[in-house]
């Protein structure tokens, strides 16, 4: 079982609808939950990041961590084809200097 | 945050040869990353640069393969030797601008092609 499990899609989705990624991971010790988005030819962007369980809201994103089942989610509201990027979840240990586990990768294609 | 700068942004090399990577943060970091990104895999950390000590490689990434230099607090790179067919890939370079690597910025990345 991989560390992190994501979804490659391709997940296509049209103007305005509610969009959601997630993963999943075997790890109890992570603490730390990021996402990045990666549009193509560039290098990840930081769009979200929560420190254990709960939620974050910036704008039309929402960031989601449930420790217990170990499940973590982005919603993406009101969705633009500007949100068409492949979508990174990211986690890591309590320890400083423990490396960033990547999931693959959601490619999202949002059509006007 | 961090702007990293990462250089070249692509390039074609003959079998056999090496490519450095160059990595310029605009601030002082303690720590840098490297990552390989191959199509329709996950990131996959390489090794960590720290000023002043030498690099620590992850399982599978040898320093003879991918030697790495940090010669300040802004600066790393990133050299891939004797390349194969089987390096080309997209390298990316990232630091982290406070403490630990939580928050992880990225450089644009370098599209390696191995002929």
């Amino acid at each position: 079982q991989k560390e992190v499990e994501q979804d490659p899609g391709p997940l296509s989705v049209p103007e305005g609808a509610i969009v959601s990624l997630n993963c999943t991971y075997s790890n109890s010790a992570f603490q730390y939950f990021m996402w990045y988005r990666q549009y193509s030819r560039k290098g990840p962007e930081l769009l979200m990041y929560t420190y254990s369980s709960g939620n974050k809201e910036d704008g039309r994103f929402t960031a989601q961590v449930d420790k217990s089942s170990k499940y973590i989610s982005l919603f993406i509201r009101d969705s633009q084809p500007s949100d068409s990027a492949t979508y990174l979840c990211a986690m890591s240990a309590a320890q400083a200097g423990t490396a960033l586990i990547f999931g693959k990768g959601t490619t999202l294609s949002v059509s006007s | 945050s961090a702007v990293i700068s990462q250089k070249p942004s692509r390039d074609i090399c003959q079998r056999g040869t090496s490519l450095t990577i160059q990595c310029q943060v605009d601030s002082q970091v303690t720590m840098m990353f490297w990552y390989r990104q191959q199509p329709g895999q996950s990131l996959t950390l390489i090794a960590t640069a720290n000023q002043g000590s030498e690099a620590t490689y992850e399982s599978g990434f040898v320093i003879d393969k991918f030697p790495i230099s940090r010669p300040n607090l802004t600066f790393s790179t990133l050299t891939v030797s004797n390349l194969s067919p089987e390096d080309s890939s997209i390298y990316l370079c990232s630091a982290n601008p406070g403490q630990g690597n939580e928050k992880l910025f990225f450089g644009s990345g370098t599209q390696l092609s191995v002929l």
